[in-house]
């Protein structure tokens, strides 16, 4: 079975840093999702990476995938109140069909 | 297009009740899921289903059953509820088993089991 780990699980950061979201799996796959979900909300696609190396980049949020460390990256530049969420990573097995979540970053941005 | 829908939003049963969780799509996605999402826990897969009339268990598909009998629908059926299956309930699709296009979910199912 596929275990995905998330650090940290809860994050309270003010306005203008910088942090990153650490996303370890621990089997062999060779893509990696993130999502972000607001309170009460469904989760919406925020990258798709498909392959060892990738780097996707939106707004103030840029996603990697290192498949040789079995690691992914969520780096939050200059943070602003409008990121306070929470982010999953997800990863699926070779074989398909089972799709793996991270148990979650609580994101809280301090004015 | 109305992308992933499921109903109901809200659903509060009684030990032992049965109910049929809705989710329907209309992008034409070949794959769909059912997780659930409890606290700490992130989102656990339930059944899923690569095809019209083809449907595999998850991780925790014990008190559920699923049918897809239409590339469109994919129901989840409660047999016989315990307050262990409270939870909210995310029906999911994708073009591909392999989400090349990542997954779409729905808006979700909090159910209560009192």
């Amino acid at each position: 079975e596929l275990k995905v780990e998330q650090n940290p699980l809860f994050l309270s950061m003010q306005e203008g840093k910088n942090y990153t979201i650490y996303c370890n799996y621990s089997t062999t796959s060779d893509r990696l999702y993130w999502y972000r979900q607001d309170p009460g909300k469904s989760l919406e696609s925020l990258f798709v990476l498909l392959s060892n190396g990738a780097v996707k980049q939106e707004g103030r949020l840029m996603a990697s995938l290192d498949t040789k460390a079995r690691l992914s990256t969520l780096h939050i530049t200059a943070a602003v109140h409008d990121l306070s969420a929470t982010y999953f990573c997800a990863v699926d097995m070779y074989t398909g069909n089972q799709f793996y979540f991270g148990t979650g970053t609580s994101l809280t941005v301090i004015p | 297009n109305a992308g992933v829908t499921q109903t109901p939003k809200f659903q509060v049963l009684k030990t032992g009740q049965s109910m049929t969780l809705q989710c329907a799509q209309d992008m034409n996605h070949e794959y769909m899921s059912w997780y659930r999402q409890d606290p700490g826990m992130g989102l656990r897969l339930i059944h899923y289903s690569v095809g019209a009339g083809i449907t595999d268990q998850g991780e925790v598909p014990n008190g559920y059953n699923v049918s897809r009998s239409t590339t469109e629908d994919f129901p989840l059926r409660l047999l016989s509820a315990a307050p262990s299956q409270t939870s909210v309930y995310f029906c999911a699709s994708s073009y591909s088993n392999r989400g090349y296009y990542g997954y779409t979910f729905g808006s979700g199912t909090r159910l209560t089991v009192v």
